[in-house]
C-alpha cells in the first residue's frame, strides 16, 4: 500500500487566476501515475495517465507533470472556471502494475466568481 | 456509447445480512475495479478482475468478494453486515490490464448499514 500525500487539502482560487497543486508518492517500486476530477453529484473522471519522468500532459487548460525520481506530480490549472470546482484526486499504481490505485485523499478546489 | 453502470444505486441492510452489488462496464473494457469510499478514508481499493480472474485485492476482510464472468460483468458481495461498511462503492472499468489505460467510474451504489 503506496503512502499518497496531496496538497493543499482545500484551496479557493478566484476565477480567471491559475492555480496548482501537488501529488507525493513513493518513488520506489512506481508504475504510473493517475489524475482523477471528482465533481460533486458525479463520477471521477480521467484526466491523465502518466508513466515515465519527466512526462507531460495537457488537456485543455489542465496540464500535469511527473517526476517519478523524486516521488511527485503537479497539476496545474490554468485561468480557473467555476466548472473546474471540484476534488482532484491522484493515485499512484505500483507493484510492476499487479496493485490497484491507491488514491490520495484529493485537493478540493473551490473557483469564487 | 453506455458508460459503467452501477445497480443499485442505494441500498439498506441491517447489520448482519449480506449484499450484492452489481456492475456492468463499458462495451469492450475487460478489466473491473471496485472501490470504497467513506469521508474519512477516501477511496480504497477493494479488488480488480480481468478476464474472470482477481488480479490483485486490496487490504479488506474476507467478508468482501467478488467475481467476474465472461460477458465483463462483475458483482460484489459482502457478506456479514456491519455498520461500518456503510458507504459509497465505486464500480471502474478499463479497456485492459496496461499502464497506459485510465478507469471510468460508474455513479456508484449507497450502501447504508443500519
Amino acid at each position: 500500500i503506496l503512502n499518497v500525500e496531496q496538497s493543499p487539502q482545500s484551496l479557493h482560487v478566484q476565477e480567471g487566476d491559475s492555480t496548482n497543486f501537488t501529488c507525493s508518492f513513493p518513488s520506489s517500486n512506481f508504475y504510473a501515475l493517475h489524475w482523477y476530477r471528482w465533481e460533486t453529484a458525479k463520477s471521477p473522471e480521467a484526466l491523465f495517465v502518466m508513466t515515465l519522468n519527466g512526462d507531460e500532459k495537457k488537456k485543455g487548460r489542465i496540464s500535469a507533470t511527473l517526476n517519478t525520481k523524486e516521488g511527485y506530480s503537479y497539476l496545474y490549472i490554468k485561468g480557473s472556471q467555476p466548472e473546474d470546482s471540484a476534488t482532484y484526486l491522484c493515485a499512484p499504481r505500483g507493484g510492476g502494475g499487479a496493485d490497484g490505485l491507491t488514491f490520495g485523499k484529493g485537493t478540493h478546489l473551490i473557483i469564487q466568481p | 456509447k453506455a458508460g459503467v453502470t452501477q445497480t443499485p444505486r442505494y441500498l439498506i441492510k441491517t447489520r448482519g445480512q449480506q449484499v450484492t452489488l452489481s456492475c456492468s462496464p463499458i462495451s469492450g473494457h475487460r478489466s473491473v475495479s471496485w472501490y470504497q469510499q467513506t469521508p474519512g478514508q477516501g477511496l480504497q481499493f477493494l479488488f480488480e478482475y480481468f478476464s474472470e480472474t482477481q488480479r490483485n485485492k486490496g487490504n479488506f476482510p474476507g467478508r468482501f468478494s467478488g467475481r467476474q464472468f465472461s460477458n465483463s460483468r462483475s458483482e460484489m458481495n459482502v457478506s456479514t453486515l456491519e455498520l461500518g461498511d456503510s458507504a459509497l462503492y465505486l464500480c471502474a472499468s478499463s479497456l485492459g490490464g496496461g499502464i497506459q489505460y485510465g478507469y471510468t467510474f460508474g455513479s456508484g451504489t449507497r450502501l447504508t448499514v443500519v
